[in-house]
């Protein structure tokens, strides 16, 4: 099946202090890609939609100028968090849209753990 | 806000138990919905799947039924395990093919032996 890969894992920043996460498709290319972020004990909420080659569309609620989306190429998006405060710490997952199954399937990344202190 | 939402936030089974997850959706355009089991710390892990001009489908221990008439989604796991351990999310694809899949809040399922 479809691979999305995440990196990194996990990461502990400093308040104040930017991050980017990288969601990569491995083996096939994806025009759409998704990101979530995850509280603890709580579920996924989408945050934007990434397409390639043009801006990302923002969840209401979601700041756009905080979280930065980038989708320059077929196989990558990548999502900064700016200006990052402990309140940003959560869990980041992204998805990635492939053909499979019969339908267009959504694949997901390992996630990311961010920590801000 | 969210517009999938489960009816347990936790169940507790005996390993070899039949396991049954429900789950709500308010959408009445959504075609298309899919189970997704996530294990602490890790990304959702497909389960199974079913377009909504389907009201049953089968897999590997699992059965997904759906019943479009009251808007309700189950995950039937059969012969629970405690590899089965984890939480457990439907969400809902509302538009078309290519829009992002709605969570909703999941249900923990514990197995124990």
């Amino acid at each position: 099946g479809a691979v999305v890969s995440q990196h990194p894992s996990w990461v502990i920043c400093k308040s104040g202090t930017s991050v980017k996460i990288e969601c990569r498709s491995l083996d096939f290319q994806a025009t759409t890609m998704f990101w979530y972020r995850q509280f603890p004990k709580q579920s996924l909420m989408l945050m934007a939609t990434s397409n390639e080659g043009s801006k990302a569309t923002y969840e209401q609620g979601v700041e756009k100028d905080k979280f930065l989306i980038n989708h320059a190429s077929l196989t990558l998006s990548t999502l900064t968090v700016t200006s990052a405060h402990p309140e940003d710490s959560s869990f980041y997952i992204c998805s990635a849209l492939s053909w499979g199954r019969g339908e267009t399937e959504a694949f997901f990344g390992q996630g990311t753990r961010l920590t801000v202190v | 806000g969210e517009s999938v939402g489960l009816h347990l936030p936790t169940l507790s089974v005996q390993e070899g138990d039949n396991s049954i997850i429900n789950c709500a959706y308010s959408n009445s355009a959504s075609d298309y919905f899919i189970w997704y089991k996530q294990e602490s710390g890790k990304g959702p892990q497909f389960i199974i799947d079913i377009r909504s001009n389907m009201d049953k489908r089968q897999g590997q221990r699992v059965t997904v039924l759906l019943n479009k008439t009251v808007k309700h989604l189950s995950l039937q796991i059969a012969a629970t395990q405690p590899g089965d351990s984890a939480v457990y999310f439907c969400a809902e694809r509302q538009d078309q093919a290519g829009t992002a899949l709605i969570f909703g809040k999941g249900t923990t399922l514990s197995v124990s032996s």
